[in-house]
């Protein structure tokens, strides 16, 4: 089982609406949990970074929020534009051992339609 | 700061051939680097984990002698696929870490490689 769970697996919504991207998770305990965004062809790029004490993280119209306490992330894009288009990862990092590897999510794809 | 570039980006080979992959961290050392695959609508999939002079460590189910990689300078990774198949077609995707560890990496843009 897969234990970074994200929903929907597939969006489409239109220029200038918001969106919000859900990610539920198991790993635990946790270092981090990360979003990233993953343009077709092109390799993952960082949105946000949260430690398991943090609550919200912004960047710019990207807002992540977590609660550590139900295990479940989301994040919100807000006045979409046509190059937000692209596939949302996110990521969790356990906490402690030599073997702290990252869990990807299966992702959400986001087409931005004009 | 914190870039990692890949060559090439796209690669074409004949089945059976070897090709290579070079992964470079530009403006910062990088003690380990890290190997990914992603398969069509699919997970980053980790495939191997390489120190700087030492040897990878590779992932359940990751065969070795056919993934090879080096880390022989702190900017510089390669991954050479040896006797690709068409099943190996896939994107590969580097990142590197400033740390011993996994806890912030930095990607690369990712190569295409298409065997044929």
């Amino acid at each position: 089982k897969n234990q970074v769970e994200q929903s929907p697996q597939s969006l489409i919504i239109l220029e200038g609406k918001n969106c919000t991207l859900q990610c539920n998770y198991t790993v635990s305990p946790f270092s981090n949990l990360r979003w990233y965004k993953q343009d077709t062809g092109r390799g993952p790029v960082s949105l946000t970074i949260m430690t398991f004490s943090e609550n919200t993280k912004s960047n710019g119209r990207y807002t992540a929020t977590l609660d550590a306490d139900t295990k479940q992330s989301s994040l919100h894009i807000t006045a979409s534009q046509l190059s937000d288009s692209a596939s949302y990862i996110c990521v969790v990092s356990p906490y402690g051992g030599a073997t702290n590897k990252l869990i990807f999510g299966t992702g959400t794809l986001l087409a931005v339609q004009p | 700061g914190a870039v990692v570039s890949q060559h090439p980006s796209r690669v074409i080979c004949k089945s059976g051939t070897s090709v290579k992959i070079e992964c470079r961290s530009l403006d910062f050392q990088a003690t380990t680097m890290f190997w990914y695959r992603q398969f069509p609508k699919k997970s980053l999939m980790l495939m191997a984990t390489s120190n700087e002079g030492s040897k990878a460590t590779y992932e359940q189910g990751v065969e070795k002698d056919k993934f090879l990689i080096n880390h022989a300078s702190l900017t510089l990774s390669t991954l050479t696929v040896t006797s690709a198949h068409p099943e190996d077609s896939s994107f590969y995707i580097c990142s590197a870490s400033e740390t011993s560890g996994y806890y912030e990496q930095y990607f690369g843009p990712g190569t295409r490689l298409t065997v044929t």
